[in-house]
């Protein structure tokens, strides 16, 4: 079964740099989901998507910025990097309306390193 | 605000044994709970998902039992393996389709 796809997978980038990563959902799945999981933390809600609006902001950097396109593939853009931006950043996608209780599919992750 | 809790942080057992993962969360009203396995430095692997009306889900050699009105859940792994060793996170949304709400995990070992 089609999995959630993320790229890259590795990132290294040096401080004040801009990287930007992406996302694929599962197929036919509406929303996505950008979570960031620092070292030896839970994973921490960014922002989210449905139907390639902004549905759910958390605490998001104003440095970062994200957006879903019309193919519901979405990109998270982080810009001015910092060493604490060094995190594992996952992309979930599901489906369904906004009452919907469906399982989020998490990606395998984007190891960004900020050195 | 829901808060998540999972304790213990850490676990260690023999090969075989029967375990029980704790989750714990502050507000009732939850709209589903979500386990998740996740091997150090990979993705998260959704494991059982709860809808509030449902007391468990079974998977294989896991249950998953919720109890909204004490506001816990729990994980039982039957006959574990060393393959189980990972770190276990509970999560729930905080709205119906919302961000998910993680505890901080349990980290479980299983020793041959």
């Amino acid at each position: 079964a089609a999995g959630v796809i993320q790229s890259p997978r590795h990132l290294i980038k040096e401080k004040r740099e801009t990287a930007t990563l992406k996302c694929y959902p599962i197929p036919r799945h509406d929303t996505v989901y950008w979570y960031q999981q620092g070292p030896g933390q839970d994973p921490q809600f960014l922002i989210s998507f449905y139907e390639k609006m902004q549905s759910d902001k958390g605490s998001i950097p104003d440095r970062f910025s994200a957006q879903q396109f019309s193919d519901y593939h979405s990109e998270l853009n982080m810009s001015s990097l910092e060493l604490g931006d060094s995190a594992l950043y996952f992309c979930a996608s599901s489906w369904g309306t906004e009452t919907s209780t469906d399982t989020q599919y998490f990606g395998p992750g984007t190891r960004l390193t900020v050195l | 605000k829901q808060e998540v809790t999972q304790i213990p942080a850490a676990l260690s057992v023999p090969e075989g044994e029967n375990l029980v993962l704790n989750c714990s969360f502050t507000d009732s009203a939850i709209y589903n709970l979500q386990w998740f396995r996740q091997d150090p430095g990979k993705g998260l692997t959704s494991l059982l998902l709860i809808q509030s009306s449902q007391r468990e889900q079974t998977s294989g050699r896991l249950n998953a039992s919720l109890d909204k009105s004490s506001g816990r859940s729990t994980l039982y792994i039957a006959a574990s393996q060393p393959g189980d060793s990972a770190t276990y996170l509970c999560a729930t949304p905080v709205l119906p389709g919302g961000k998910l709400i993680f505890g901080q995990g349990t980290e479980l070992s299983v020793k041959p």
